[in-house]
């Protein structure tokens, strides 16, 4: 069963700090991993996409890792802003029959405090 | 260059009654994706839909749920006989091209349309 797992499941930190969110899957076949950021109440924005070649893709204080061995990725938040509080969802793509299908996991609740 | 537009943003239906969600995909857009955003939990698919044609309706549930997106107007999401259980928020999202058919390819989502059924 495809299955996207992220961790923690919430999280809080200080203004100006880093941290690293987590996301493991058992998706397959891979096509590729997007981090979305849903602001409460809004949709899920994309910050990055990532295919099986990628290892590493940055997208301003986002830094996205994807090790394809493992079936994991990592999501890091440099100098966190109080506006990055939001939920962080990791979506794996597969390739099906059908067409492509987005896996979603639960999401990463980051809450920046002063 | 408007993005994906849903609406109602907030539908109040009694039980019983039927609700209907309108998405609008971006310009240029022909594949539509609707997901359901229940509390506490992650997206899950439900139906992906091209002009005219359902592709995978696998996420959706044999009953009271419909959608359809013709060839003029928007997608609509329809859910018939409201239960509580069906309160949360559902999401519309548009590509231009099949999903990860390219690395490129951006999925857009809409705001959401939050059904609240009492």
């Amino acid at each position: 069963k495809n299955q996207v797992e992220q961790s923690p499941q919430s999280l809080i930190i200080l203004e100006g700090k880093n941290c690293t969110l987590q996301c493991n899957y058992t998706v397959s076949p891979f096509s590729n991993l997007r981090w979305y950021k849903q602001d409460t109440g809004r949709g899920p924005v994309s910050l990055t996409i990532m295919t099986f070649s990628e290892n590493t893709k940055s997208n301003g204080r986002y830094t996205a890792t994807l090790d394809a061995d493992t079936k994991q990725s990592s999501l890091h938040i440099t100098a966190s802003q109080l506006s990055d509080s939001a939920s962080y969802i990791c979506v794996v793509i597969c390739r099906t029959g059908g067409g492509n299908k987005l896996t979603f996991g639960t999401g990463t609740q980051l809450k920046v405090e002063l | 260059n408007a993005g994906v537009m849903q609406n109602p943003r907030h539908l109040v239906r009694r039980r019983g009654q039927e609700a209907r969600l309108r998405c609008s995909p971006m310009k240029g857009h022909s594949h539509v994706y609707w997901y359901r955003q229940l509390p506490e939990e992650g997206l899950k698919f439900m139906v992906y839909l091209q002009k005219e044609n359902i592709i995978d309706e696998s996420g959706m549930p044999k009953e009271r749920f419909s959608a359809e997106f013709p060839k003029e107007g928007p997608s609509i999401l329809r859910i018939q006989q409201v239960v509580r259980g069906d309160s949360a928020a559902y999401f519309c999202a548009s590509s231009q091209l099949r999903t990860g058919k390219t690395s490129g390819n951006t999925i857009y989502f809409g705001e959401g349309s939050w059904l609240t059924v009492v």
